[in-house]
């Protein structure tokens, strides 16, 4: 079973501009998560994606957006971006049958913002 | 005060070692408790939850939860180099919607 896929992997961009990251969920899982984890963070909750629904929302601004397409694959968009936007971006998933709390992660996407 | 909070580390030990990871929280309310390990530049992967107090075991490791002390540890027995890994805890409440919250991970390192 494929597990869930993200990309790019590595991702540079200049202040100001935007980043577009993308994931694949594993077959047959409805939910996707993303989380930012920055230098000396931890994982911050993002977005929470279930059925092409928005479910829930951390505390990031509004130029952290995203969809879910009817393939349950993800996008996550981050406008103007700031230097401080800099870090790995996780995206995972879970199926309704395991619940929001098993969660299987990606790789990640590097985002260096200079 | 962070809602879950781990020692920071990092954390070297020898082979063969018990190792004690924990994370304290602050909320109550909190129902799941999950301990995910994520080697470099990796994704986090889970490793073991529990749902509400008590002990659950799964070979080497043991993951236990004190309710009443907002408290939580993984017990690593026998430890091996491969476990040399980031250590993560995290925890969510029950009913739709709820999303996970973690702590900041703690490094840990087996020496052969």
């Amino acid at each position: 079973e494929a597990g869930v896929t993200q990309s790019p992997t590595h991702l540079i961009k200049t202040r100001g501009q935007q980043a577009t990251l993308r994931c694949s969920p594993i077959s047959g899982h409805t939910s996707v998560y993303w989380y930012q984890q920055a230098l000396g963070l931890g994982l911050q909750f993002l977005l929470w994606y279930d059925e092409g629904e928005e479910r829930n929302r951390g505390n990031f601004p509004p130029r952290f957006s995203g969809r879910q397409f009817p393939n349950y694959s993800s996008e996550l968009n981050v406008n103007a971006l700031e230097l401080e936007d800099s870090a790995l971006y996780l995206c995972a998933s879970s199926s309704i049958r395991t619940s929001h709390y098993e969660q299987y992660f990606g790789p990640g996407t590097r985002l260096t913002v200079t | 005060q962070k809602e879950v909070e781990q020692d920071p580390g990092p954390l070297s030990v020898p082979e063969g070692a018990i190792v004690s990871l924990n994370c304290t929280y602050s909320n109550s309310a909190f129902q799941y408790f999950m301990w995910y390990r994520q080697y470099s530049r990796k994704g986090p992967e889970l490793l073991m939850y529990t749902y509400s107090s008590g002990n659950k075991e799964d070979g080497r490791f043991t993951a236990q939860v004190d309710k009443s002390s907002k408290y939580i540890s993984l017990f690593i027995r026998d430890s091996q180099p491969s476990d040399s890994a980031t250590y993560l805890c995290a925890m969510s409440f029950t009913g739709a919607n709820s999303k996970l919250t973690f702590g900041k991970g703690i490094t840990l390192s087996v020496r052969p």
